[in-house]
């Protein structure tokens, strides 16, 4: 079974920095890209960005709304993504899923059930 | 960026009915895109990708047709269970961008 887990979330102040993680399990993790979604409370999805796999040489991609303040890696021996966010401002807060795509593709397709960050001081 | 864009924003419909939902991108995004089901408290699951490709486990009266700039997603008889928000994403280009969201209440 397909299972991703984030963890990481928190409070915490505007200015400030977090690390998030997604464990995953139940599939070959070096052969899926992983991609990061955010949703501020009532709110639609937002595209954060996501990193590729090794065959695509990690490559990273982010939605402008993060880029310069946010990066994505990931270690495939543990079969970890991590989203370290820095300079965080309040329209940061959000719950923050992972998730994977469909391999080859760039379709997310599962997803795990989230973090919630929030920016406040 | 591409701008993806739902309508309606909201639907009211009833157990048996037909439903159908578009979504608009502001270019052309081939056949790449996806159609996910959100539940509230709960993380979107996948429905549809390539556009018409019904992802594994779910029902068949889900469906999805369309290219480049138009596409649908149509359920044919509701179920209570497919009461929940429905988001379309591209993902021809980065940034990937999603639409704003269809919510599928119960009439």
């Amino acid at each position: 079974e397909v299972q991703l887990v984030e963890s990481g979330g928190g409070l915490v102040q505007p200015g400030g920095s977090l690390k998030l993680s997604c464990a995953a399990s139940g599939f070959t993790f070096s052969d899926s890209a992983i991609h990061w979604v955010r949703q501020a409370s009532g709110k639609g999805l937002e595209w954060v960005g996501r990193i590729t796999e090794k065959i695509h040489n990690y490559g990273t991609a982010f939605g402008a709304s993060v880029k310069g303040r946010f990066i994505m890696s990931r270690d495939d021996s543990k079969n970890m993504a991590y989203l370290q966010m820095s300079s965080l401002e309040t329209e940061d807060t959000a719950v923050y899923f992972c998730a994977r795509a469909i391999p080859g593709t760039t379709f997310v397709e599962y997803w795990g059930q989230g973090t919630l960050v929030t920016v406040s001081s | 960026d591409i701008q993806m864009t739902q309508s309606p924003s909201s639907v009211s419909a009833s157990v048996g009915d037909r439903v159908t939902i578009t979504c608009r991108a502001s270019q052309g995004v081939r056949n790449s895109l996806a159609w996910h089901q959100q539940k509230p408290g709960k993380a979107p699951r996948l429905l549809i990708f390539s556009a018409s490709r019904l992802q594994s486990g779910v029902p068949s009266r889900f469906s999805g047709s369309g290219s480049e700039t138009d596409f649908t997603l149509t359920i044919s008889s509701l179920q209570p269970e497919d009461f929940a928000t429905y988001y379309c994403q591209q993902s021809a280009t980065v940034p990937i961008t999603f639409g704003q969201g269809t919510r599928l209440e119960i009439k």
